[in-house]
C-alpha cells in the first residue's frame, strides 16, 4: 500500500528558528517519486522539490533543504531561518504507478512562524 | 509556463442543486486530469482520473454519479457535483499532466488553484 505519514500536525516556532517538517513513506514500487508541497492560506498549492526514488542527494534551495533516505524511508524538509511567511501548511506526497500513477499526500503540517 | 486555471474560485449554492466546476489548462494540451478534494485542515484525496475521452476512473469510496467527470477535450474537465448537500462543501483542486500517464519517467502535475464549494 501507499502511504505517507506526516506525523507533526502542527509546529510553532518563533522567526529565525531553523525547523524540520517530516515525511516518512510506505511503497513497493522500485520507481516512486517524493514531493513537498507548500499551500499558504489562498489555498493554491506552491510546488517546493521532486525527488526520484533513484536519487537520493540532498538538496539546498536557499533556506530550505531536504534530507531524502531510502533505508529510513524519510524525506524530511528543513527551513533555515524561519520568516513568517514560510507559515503555511506543508504536504509530503509520493507519486507512484501502481494501479495508474498517483500523488498520494501524507495530513499535512501546519507550520505557524511568529514574528 | 504550464497554466491550470478553475472556475469558478468560489461558489455557494443551495442544497439540492448541481453545480459544476472547470479546470483548464490554458497553454498546453492536457492528457490526463485528476480531481482532487480536500475537506478543511485535512489532506487532499484523490476522487478520479480522466483521461482526454475516455470514462473518468474513480477511487474507491467516490460515487460516480454523484461527482460527475467530463473529459471532453485536451484543454478541459469539468467535475459536476449532482444534487450537492453540506457535506458536499469542501475545497476541490484539480491538476493535469502534458503527456498520457505511463510507467516511463515522471510527468509533472500541473496543479489549480482549486475551487472552494459551499453547500447550504
Amino acid at each position: 500500500a501507499q502511504k505517507v505519514t506526516q506525523a507533526q500536525t502542527e509546529i510553532s516556532v518563533v522567526e529565525k528558528e531553523d525547523v524540520t517538517l517530516d515525511c516518512v513513506y510506505e511503497t513497493r514500487d522500485t520507481t516512486y517519486y517524493l514531493f513537498w508541497y507548500k499551500q499558504p492560506p489562498s489555498g493554491e498549492l506552491v510546488f517546493l522539490i521532486r525527488r526520484n526514488s533513484f536519487d537520493e542527494q540532498n538538496e539546498i534551495s536557499g533556506r530550505y533543504s531536504w534530507n531524502f533516505q531510502k533505508s529510513t524511508s524519510s524525506f524530511n524538509f528543513t527551513i533555515t531561518a524561519s520568516q513568517v511567511v514560510d507559515s503555511a501548511v506543508y504536504f509530503c506526497a509520493l507519486g507512484s504507478y501502481t494501479g495508474g500513477f498517483k500523488t498520494i499526500f501524507g495530513a499535512g503540517t501546519r507550520l505557524f512562524v511568529k514574528a | 509556463g504550464a497554466v491550470v486555471s478553475q472556475h469558478p474560485s468560489r461558489v455557494i449554492c443551495k442544497s439540492g442543486t448541481s453545480v459544476k466546476i472547470e479546470c483548464r489548462s490554458l497553454d498546453f494540451q492536457a492528457t490526463t486530469m485528476f480531481w482532487y478534494r480536500q475537506f478543511p485542515k485535512q489532506s487532499l484525496m484523490l476522487m478520479a482520473t480522466s483521461n482526454e475521452g475516455s470514462k473518468a476512473t474513480y477511487e474507491q469510496g467516490v460515487e460516480k454519479d454523484k461527482f460527475l467527470i467530463n473529459h471532453a477535450s485536451l484543454t478541459l474537465s469539468t467535475l459536476t457535483v449532482t444534487s450537492a448537500h453540506p457535506e458536499d462543501s469542501s475545497f476541490y483542486i484539480c491538476s493535469a499532466t502534458k503527456y498520457p500517464v505511463s510507467s516511463s519517467g515522471y510527468n509533472e502535475q500541473f496543479f489549480g488553484p482549486g475551487t472552494r464549494l459551499t453547500v447550504l
